[in-house]
């Protein structure tokens, strides 16, 4: 399978736990995005990176939220002091940057409940 | 004001209907501009491209207003498996090259 994985697909923790998820993008696209999606709602933009660098944090972001994608890879996106407000769906695309077509692709994304 | 606002719906069609979707933006450096589609508890896929001359795929029209910071989305001869959420989305301009920033989505159903 060389599409989008993420890990884990569900996560249930109670508040105030620290949770991690893990994105593997396809291996040739150099751009991984984080969006947040809860019902009824498009995807909410989180953040993205080109190779390593992140260049783009959303403003709605709080400092409670971090990721990383240290070797340019795969990416991690890290919730701190969880609040019941961030159950959602956590979604993972990637896309190569050359001509930005604007094709994302998505993994199935990792459901968050947060208790 | 949302960066990319739609008409949430929901619509209901019969097969064969003709149906159109609207969407607005407001950051007028937007570059890109796309429809994805989302089945139920599925994750986004693009649809197609959105060009400022209209472009054309089989039974979809996409048209871009630049001046009035318009998109739409126009389906022709409805089938049920047209049945999805429909998602605008505008790419950024600027600093903000590679953002895509998606709307709420249009919910479709087409009935038999």
């Amino acid at each position: 399978d060389t599409g989008v994985s993420q890990d884990p697909r569900h996560k249930i923790t109670k508040r105030g736990q620290n949770v991690t998820f893990r994105c593997d993008p396809i291996s040739e696209h150099n751009r991984l995005y984080w969006y947040r999606q809860t019902l009824g709602q498009g995807p909410e933009f989180l953040t993205y990176f080109q190779n390593e660098a992140q260049l783009e944090k959303s403003r709605l972001l709080s400092d409670r939220f971090s990721a990383e994608r240290p070797k340019g890879s795969f990416s991690t996106l890290e919730i701190q002091r969880t609040e019941q407000g961030d159950s959602a769906m956590y979604l993972c695309a990637s896309s190569l940057s050359a001509g930005n077509t604007g094709e994302l692709f998505f993994g199935e994304g990792s459901r968050l409940t947060v208790l | 004001r949302k960066e990319v606002e739609q008409d949430p719906g929901p619509f209901n069609v019969p097969e064969g209907a003709t149906v159109a979707f609207n969407c607005t933006y407001s950051n007028s450096a937007s570059q890109s501009f796309f429809w994805y589609r989302q089945d139920c508890r599925k994750e986004p896929k693009l649809l197609m491209s959105v060009y400022s001359s209209g472009n054309e795929d089989g039974r979809f029209t996409a048209q871009l207003n630049r001046a009035s910071q318009y998109i739409s989305l126009l389906i022709r001869d409805s089938k049920l498996s047209d049945s999805a959420t429909y998602l605008c989305v505008v790419g950024g301009g600027g600093t903000s090259y590679g953002k895509l920033t998606f709307g709420q989505g249009t919910i479709l159903t087409v009935h038999p």
